[in-house]
């Protein structure tokens, strides 16, 4: 059964700092594995799509990382802004229509 | 990118009436569409798979007779909350699956926050 773990659970930082945030999962058989940000009371944005055959994909001031040998996916922020405080959930899909998803870290950027 | 929209955004309504969320690809045909739940401050959990012109598939513990699913056309899934007690506040999302069979990218809505008052 794949299940999905994103450490830190929470995480505060000072403006400007570069941050990592974490997403493992038990099994490497995955079509993908998406980044989302989700700001309080709203749906979800789509930040990055890794496919399976991918190591990593940037879109600005993020990248995201992909090792499915070892079930772990990093998402990089570099040079944190307020703005970019919210929930971040990572989530993997398994084929079969199953997407599975992690717990989310919630990120606040300190002004 | 291929856009979800959800109807309504909010919704409230008294306990023992019925609540349709509607769910739209509005540039895209979306052969599979799904439905979320997320409780306050967890993640979010599948309810159910819709594949156009076919009936759903739900997950474990959740029951289908209180939660109808309904996907009429490539671009339109409804979910209709049956019978609304308190406990099944929460926030709706489904998102939408364009078909492409190299990349299974799921197009999220905004959300629909029901209470049941």
């Amino acid at each position: 059964k794949q299940e999905v773990t994103q450490i830190p659970a929470a995480l505060s930082v000072p403006e400007g700092e570069n941050l990592v945030l974490n997403c493992s999962f038990t099994d490497s058989a995955i079509y993908n594995l998406q980044w989302f940000r989700q700001d309080p009371g709203k749906g979800l944005t789509s930040l990055l799509l890794i496919q399976s055959s991918q190591r990593e994909q940037t879109s600005g001031r993020l990248n995201a990382s992909l090792d499915k040998s070892s079930g772990r996916s990093t998402l990089y922020i570099a040079a944190s802004q307020p703005g970019d405080s919210a929930t971040y959930l990572c989530a993997v899909n398994t084929g079969g229509f199953k997407t599975i998803f992690g717990a989310g870290t919630r990120l606040f950027v300190k002004a | 990118g291929a856009v979800v929209s959800q109807h309504p955004s909010r919704v409230i309504c008294k306990s023992g009436t019925s609540v349709k969320i509607e769910c739209r690809s509005l540039d895209f045909q979306a052969t599979t569409m799904f439905w979320y739940r997320q409780f306050p401050k967890k993640s979010l959990m599948l309810m159910a798979t819709s594949n156009e012109g076919s009936k759903a598939t739900y997950e474990q513990g959740v029951e289908k007779d209180k939660f109808l699913i309904n996907h009429a056309s490539l671009t339109l899934s409804t979910l209709t909350v049956t019978s609304a007690h308190p406990e099944d506040s929460s926030f709706y999302i489904c998102s939408a699956e364009q078909g492409d069979l190299n990349s299974y990218e799921q197009y999220f809505g905004p959300g629909t926050r029901l209470t049941v008052t």
